[in-house]
């Protein structure tokens, strides 16, 4: 079984601060895919990346960079100069395969970030 | 608009009631995936299509839960009996499998309230 951990439950930071999300997953598979959701107000969860398990190389987007290291089994979110518009409940997830296949995405239970202007 | 739909977006049932939600995903995608999630979690998978067939509902909550998609298109999900535990947001989502392998798309969501 899958389990993904997001032990901030909820972060307050000033507009322009840099903030970091973590994501702990447990899988006893080899391959496997992690993923980051945002889930604004309105409800609808906006895909921000995938990362497949073979591939270590950390992406920068933006202003958002992820970090991915297998050997502490974690992908965490940065957020460098932050916004208001990037408050929202972030999700992490993970699955076996690309798009959630036969046992679609287990999700930890989100990050609450709130940025203040 | 080519994301995935969702109809309606609120619902408030009287307990005992039966409620249909239906879902429209992205029409080249042959995927189709239903979920539930309640305040101050993470959404739970539910069920999964690949095309008309259903490959898993074990994760359904209980017999009152269905779901189908009968022309491999839209899906409907159904909850007879409601009970008030039933009240959340239930997201559905579609993919594409395959050389483009696409990440899962969600709709908006319908938030069910059981009264």
């Amino acid at each position: 079984a899958q389990k993904v951990t997001q032990a901030q439950t909820e972060i307050s930071v000033v507009e322009k601060e840099d903030v970091t999300l973590d994501c702990v997953y447990e899988t006893r598979d080899t391959t496997y895919y992690l993923f980051w959701y945002k889930q604004p107000p309105s409800g609808e969860l906006v895909f921000l990346i995938r990362r497949n398990s073979f591939d270590e190389q950390n992406e920068i987007s933006g202003r958002y960079s992820w970090n991915f290291q297998k050997s502490t089994s974690s992908f965490n979110f940065t957020i460098t100069a932050s916004q208001v518009v990037d408050s929202a409940v972030y999700f992490c997830a993970l699955s076996l395969y690309s798009g959630g296949g036969a046992d679609g995405l287990t999700f930890g239970k989100g990050t609450h970030l709130i940025i203040q202007p | 608009d080519t994301g995935v739909s969702q109809d309606p977006r609120h619902k408030i049932t009287k307990r005992g009631q039966n409620v249909t939600f239906r879902c429209d995903p992205i029409s080249e995608h042959n995927r189709l995936y239903w979920y539930r999630q309640t305040l101050g979690q993470g959404p739970e998978f539910l069920t999964y299509f690949q095309n008309e067939a259903q490959l898993e509902k074990s994760r359904l909550l209980s017999d009152r839960f269905s779901a189908e998609r009968p022309k491999g298109s839209f899906s409907t999900l159904e909850i007879q009996r409601t009970e008030q535990g039933d009240s959340a947001m239930y997201l559905c989502a579609s993919s594409f499998p395959g050389l483009l392998n696409t990440e899962a798309f969600f709709g908006q969501g319908t938030r069910l309230t059981v009264v």
